[in-house]
C-alpha cells in the first residue's frame, strides 16, 4: 500500500478481554516496529522484527503482549486479558531496511480499555 | 540510560511569529536526533535529523542544529503559519545499529491567525 495501514483505528474493549491490532506494512518493507504512546507522553518502544524474526521484544511489559509477523508483512500485536493500564494509542511503522532513520509511520491504533 | 527531554506544552504563537521548541537529551555515544510531527488525524512524520554534533538538519522553513556541548536539538522556525499546528516530537537514536527510537513527551503548538 502507499503507507502503512494500522487496523482498527479505535478499539475499546471490556477488562480481561483480548485484544489483538494489526498493522500492514509498505510493501517489501523488512522492519517493523511496535510502540506504544500513552496519553501525554512520547511513543515507548516495544518490539521490533526483521523480515518474519522478532528480533528483539524487550519493551514488551510483560507477557500479556506478544506480537508475530509470520510471513514477514502484515503484524499482530495480541494483548491477552486487558486492563485499564494498557489503554494508550499504539504505533506501528517500517524501514526498508533496519535504519529506522527512514521509517514510516501509520496512524495508530487508539486502545480504551474500560 | 537514553532519555529526551523537551518544552511542555500546549504552545499557542500568532502567525508568522517565531517558533522555538526547546529539547535536551542524555545519551551514550554519539546519538542521532530527529524531531518528528504528527498533524492532527495522521502518524508520526520524520520533519528533520542529524546524524553528527553541528549538524543542521532542515526542512519545510524548520531548523535544528545538533549541539553536542549543550547536548541539544532546539526547533526552530522563522514564521509559523496556521498549518503548522501539530504535534510536535524530539527523538534520538543512541549509536550504529541501533532501532530503537528513544522520544520526547511532545510539545502541541496552535498557530492562530
Amino acid at each position: 500500500g502507499a503507507g502503512v495501514s494500522q487496523s482498527p483505528r479505535y478499539k475499546v474493549t471490556k477488562r480481561g478481554q483480548d485484544v489483538a491490532l494489526r498493522c500492514d506494512p509498505i510493501s517489501g518493507h523488512v522492519s517493523l516496529y511496535w510502540y506504544r504512546q500513552a496519553l501525554g507522553q512520547g511513543p515507548e518502544f516495544l518490539t521490533y522484527f526483521n523480515y518474519e524474526a522478532q528480533q528483539d521484544k524487550s519493551g514488551l511489559p510483560n507477557d500479556r503482549f506478544s506480537a508475530e509477523r509470520p510471513e514477514g508483512s502484515i503484524s499482530t500485536l495480541t494483548i491477552q486479558r486487558t486492563e485499564q493500564r494498557d489503554s494508550a494509542m499504539y504505533r506501528c511503522a517500517s524501514s526498508s531496511g533496519t535504519g529506522v532513520t527512514e521509517a514510516f509511520f501509520g496512524q495508530g491504533t487508539r486502545l480504551t480499555v474500560v | 540510560g537514553n532519555s529526551v527531554t523537551q518544552m511542555e506544552g500546549p504552545v499557542t504563537l500568532s502567525e508568522e511569529a517565531f517558533l522555538t521548541i526547546n529539547c535536551t537529551y542524555t545519551a551514550t555515544g554519539y546519538p542521532s536526533l530527529f524531531w518528528y510531527v504528527q498533524y492532527p488525524g495522521e502518524g508520526l512524520q520524520l520533519l528533520l535529523k542529524a546524524t553528527k554534533a553541528d549538524d543542521k538538519g532542515s526542512n519545510k522553513g524548520f531548523e535544528a542544529t545538533y549541539r553536542k556541548e549543550t547536548t541539544s536539538f532546539h526547533l526552530e522556525k522563522g514564521s509559523v503559519q496556521v498549518s503548522d499546528s501539530a504535534v510536535y516530537f524530539c527523538a534520538l537514536l543512541s549509536g550504529a545499529g541501533s532501532y530503537q527510537l528513544t522520544f520526547g513527551k511532545g510539545t502541541k503548538l496552535s498557530v492562530i491567525p
